[in-house]
């Protein structure tokens, strides 16, 4: 149990488009889910929390315009980076929590290279 | 402001042969201590969570421990397919309820047959 996809898994993108990832939890509800970004030999930087239902908390640092999160449902997060630049190139990768025992179950991750 | 260390950065051990790495935090009122696997271009794998200082969780060739500053990660018998990085994260008792974890670096673990 406790499965989460992401989709896709990799992605390749122009500097100035918008890049959708998706990130599902396949056997459980999730009312709160967490994206992170992850470079190269370093650990995970929480970007933003997503509830369900309302607006995502986002960390000090992060701009909300330029990564939109949506949690539409209790199994679907979006996160969406508007007008990438190379810079945006990173590994993101969502978690989702189940609250019944306070864990959090991450996804296979999203390699987005931005040229 | 929460933070997570880890110890070592790398480690480097040979088949069978037992070790343990180090996760020393500070929070301000600990809800949970987290640890993962994360192999590479993967997500991180869950592994445990502990709560209370003297509790102890297993898995396999893997016991988890925690004291009111730092748990270990204690590794028998390792083998190869053992090698990953071994993340520590702590969630805050203080925070919202929403589970937020504060990540440690990591440790990276080679095992050599």
């Amino acid at each position: 149990g406790a499965v989460v996809s992401q989709h896709p898994s990799w992605v390749i993108c122009k500097s100035g488009t918008s890049v959708k990832i998706e990130c599902r939890s396949l056997d459980f509800q999730a009312t709160t889910m967490f994206w992170y970004r992850q470079f190269p030999k370093q650990s995970l930087m929480l970007m933003a929390t997503s509830n369900e239902g309302s607006k995502a908390t986002y960390e000090q640092g992060v701009e909300k315009d330029k990564f939109l999160i949506n949690h539409a449902s209790l199994t679907l997060s979006t996160l969406t980076v508007t007008s990438a630049h190379p810079e945006d190139s990173s590994f993101y990768i969502c978690s989702a929590r189940v609250g019944s025992r306070n864990e959090q179950y991450f996804g296979p991750g999203t390699r987005l290279t931005v040229t | 402001e929460d933070q997570v260390t880890q110890s070592p950065e790398a480690l480097r051990l040979q088949e069978g042969e037992s070790s343990s790495l180090n996760c020393s935090y500070t929070v301000s009122g600990l809800r949970g201590l987290f640890w993962y696997r994360q192999d590479p271009g993967k997500g991180p794998e869950f592994l445990f969570t502990l709560y209370s200082a003297g509790e102890e969780k297993e898995k396999e060739r893997l016991k988890a421990t925690l004291t009111k500053k730092e748990s270990f990660l204690h590794i028998t018998a390792p083998k190869p397919e053992d090698s990953a990085t071994y993340l520590c994260a702590v969630q805050d008792a203080g925070g919202t309820s929403y589970g937020k974890l504060t990540f440690g670096q990591g440790t990276i673990l080679t095992v050599h047959p």
